[in-house]
Order: structure tokens, then sequence, then C-alpha cells
């Protein structure tokens, strides 16, 4: 069974600031995706990294994939009220049906 | 284009209980895969279909059912319902069996009392 640890599982911080969420397993991905969740929402696609040691940058937000791809962090720069929701990894191996396992998420709360 | 529809949003339901609950993934997406995921958690994997045919299981006992239907809408059955069983049901829509990106509805949220 794969697993995917995530921390950490509760951040409240102010605007303006930086935070790092972490996401790792002992296991081996052929990709990993970054979902947000907000209250009362499904989880929607932020990134998808596939290479080891790739980086990824989405406006204020860096995606890295560990060199043996089985971590990846997310970090915000310069963090906003609009950034708060549930921060969820999932990882995959590809051939056949791709069926992701999801960490249990780090639910971030931005402060004006 | 309308994204991955899912009814009922909420409902209420008694241990004992069977309910169903239906997804229609978006237009052009042949694989559906259902999640259930409890507050505080992150989403658990049910079952995967892909053109009608169930592709993946997850680990949820056989009270847990599903169909995937030609025109690859879905529904999700519980039957027995436990008070365990209360969770955000989450339906995903992906274009094909190996598609990464998972396309998700907004959940029916299932309160068993």
């Amino acid at each position: 069974t794969q697993l995917l640890e995530q921390s950490p599982q509760f951040l409240s911080i102010q605007e303006g600031e930086n935070l790092t969420v972490y996401c790792n397993s002992s296991s081996v991905f052929s990709s990993l995706q970054w979902y947000r969740q907000e209250p009362g929402e499904g989880p929607v696609l932020l990134v998808t990294v596939v290479t080891g040691g790739e980086v990824k940058k989405l406006k204020r937000l860096t995606f890295q994939f560990g060199d043996a791809r089985k971590d990846s962090s997310l970090h915000i720069t310069a963090a906003q009220p609009g950034d708060t929701g549930l921060y969820l990894c999932a990882g995959g191996i590809s051939g056949g049906s791709y069926i992701p396992t999801f960490g249990r998420g780090t639910s971030l709360i931005v402060h004006p | 284009d309308a994204g991955v529809t899912q009814s009922p949003t909420h409902l209420i339901k008694t241990r004992g209980q069977h309910v169903t609950l239906r997804c229609s993934p978006i237009s052009g997406h042949k694989s559906v895969s259902w999640y259930q995921q409890v507050l505080g958690q992150g989403p658990q994997f049910i079952f995967q279909y892909y053109e009608k045919e169930e592709r993946g299981r997850g680990n949820f006992p056989d009270r847990f059912s599903a169909r995937q239907f030609p025109n690859y809408s879905s529904e999700l059955n519980v039957n027995a319902l436990l008070l365990g069983d209360s969770a955000l049901y989450l339906c995903a829509s992906s274009l094909g069996l190996a598609g990464r990106t998972l396309f998700f509805g907004e959940g029916s949220r299932l309160t068993v009392l």
C-alpha cells in the first residue's frame, strides 16, 4: 500500500508570510499531483509533476518533485487570504489504470 | 461546458438504510472514480469505472457497489449504512483510464444518524 504523509497537518499564518508544505512517501511515484480543496467543494488540480527534481511555478506557488520521485514540496510566497484551503498531494503509478493515492492534506488558513 | 455534477448534494440517512449517489462526468470523459473523504482526511479511493466496467476497487466492504451507464454517468450504492459511512463522497472524471488529472465534483455530503 502506498502511503503519502503530509506535513504540517494545520497551518495558520498572517497575510504576507511564506510557507512550505511537505508530502513524503517511501514509495516511488510516476507522477504526483497537488490539489486545493475549498470548503464545500471538490479538489481542484494545481499542478502535476513527473520528472525527478522537477520544479514548477504557478504565480506565487512553487512545486518541487524529489529527485527519487518519493517526495514533493509546495512553497507559497507572500500568502494571501485567497490561498486558504486544504492542500492535498496525490501520487500514482502509470501503466493501466491511474489511481492516485491521496495524503491527508494540509489545512491552511491565511489571516488578513 | 458543465463540470462534474453530483446529486444529491446533501442527505441524511439512518443506520441500516441504503443510499444511491449519482454522478455525471464531464462531456467526453469516459472514466469515473469514486472517493470517500471523511472529515480531516484525504480522499480514499472506492471504485474506478471505464467503459461500464469496474477497473479498480479500493479497500471497502461489499456494502459498497457502483455501476457506470452507457452515457458514462455513474451511481454509487451503499447498503446497510453505518455511522462510519458519514462522509463527503466525491466523484471524479478523467478522459481515460490513464488520465492523471482528475476533475472532481462538489461531492455528496452523507450524514448517517
